[in-house]
């Protein structure tokens, strides 16, 4: 019944891997969005996607690559990973009716990169 | 552009003590506001909203009151627990095209018994 599930919750790496973290959203909202949260709990958005099209893409590095295959998945794919890429990444999701305005979280992947 | 201001933390109350948490709002226009909360180990969960002045956004005996005049929404709680101890996100968003719910830097709650 989870809203919003990402995979995996931990995901530690060496320096220079490729990873993924998975997003999936039951909510049949249109608007997706990936934010990353830094050691000091800074909250920064990074993308959002609204019906599969990229509608925000704040200055991050292009190693940084979201996928969404359909309305219900965006997924993060990074490559080259780097020690600062560490921190805690939530997906999110949001309705696009006027009016509804809620943004739902997921749980946050902890990526550790050593 | 928008941008959301919090009180600095970290706070630390005893229990039943009263809590007031200041945030307030630069934006063009108005928007929806929102108190978030983040337990540890934990997501963000939406705790209250508002979505035009004067509103007033209450759950779990936390209030926040949308104030247009001095752009705040300034959260409160008459008597806190231990189990509020949290860290919690001021947020702003637009019901655009290009919605984006813009953060506060957040404000870690701790409640001592």
């Amino acid at each position: 019944d989870t809203a919003v599930s990402q995979t995996p919750k931990y995901l530690v790496t060496q320096m220079g891997n490729d990873k993924s973290i998975k997003c999936e959203q039951n909510l049949g909202h249109d608007t997706m969005y990936w934010y990353k949260q830094d050691s000091k709990k800074f909250l920064k958005i990074m993308f959002s996607y609204n019906n599969k099209e990229l509608i925000i893409n704040e200055t991050v590095p292009n190693r940084f690559s979201p996928k969404s295959p359909d309305k219900a998945h965006l997924n993060l794919h990074i490559n080259s990973l780097e020690l600062g890429d560490s921190a805690v990444y939530f997906c999110a999701s949001s309705p696009h009716r006027r009016g509804e305005t809620e943004a739902f979280f997921g749980q946050g992947t902890r990526l550790t990169v050593v | 552009g928008n941008s959301v201001t919090q009180m600095e933390g970290p706070v630390t109350l005893s229990e039943e003590a009263f809590l007031t948490i200041n945030c307030t709002y630069t934006a063009t226009g108005y928007p929806s506001l929102f108190w978030y909360v983040q337990y540890p180990g934990e997501g963000l969960q939406l705790l209250l909203k508002a979505t035009k002045a004067d509103d007033k956004g209450s759950n779990k005996g936390f209030e926040a009151t949308y104030r247009k005049e001095t752009t705040s929404f300034h959260l409160e709680k008459g008597s806190v627990q231990v189990s509020d101890s949290a860290v919690y996100f001021c947020a702003l968003i637009f019901s655009g095209s290009a919605r984006q719910l813009t953060f506060g830097s957040g404000t870690q709650l701790t409640v001592l018994p």
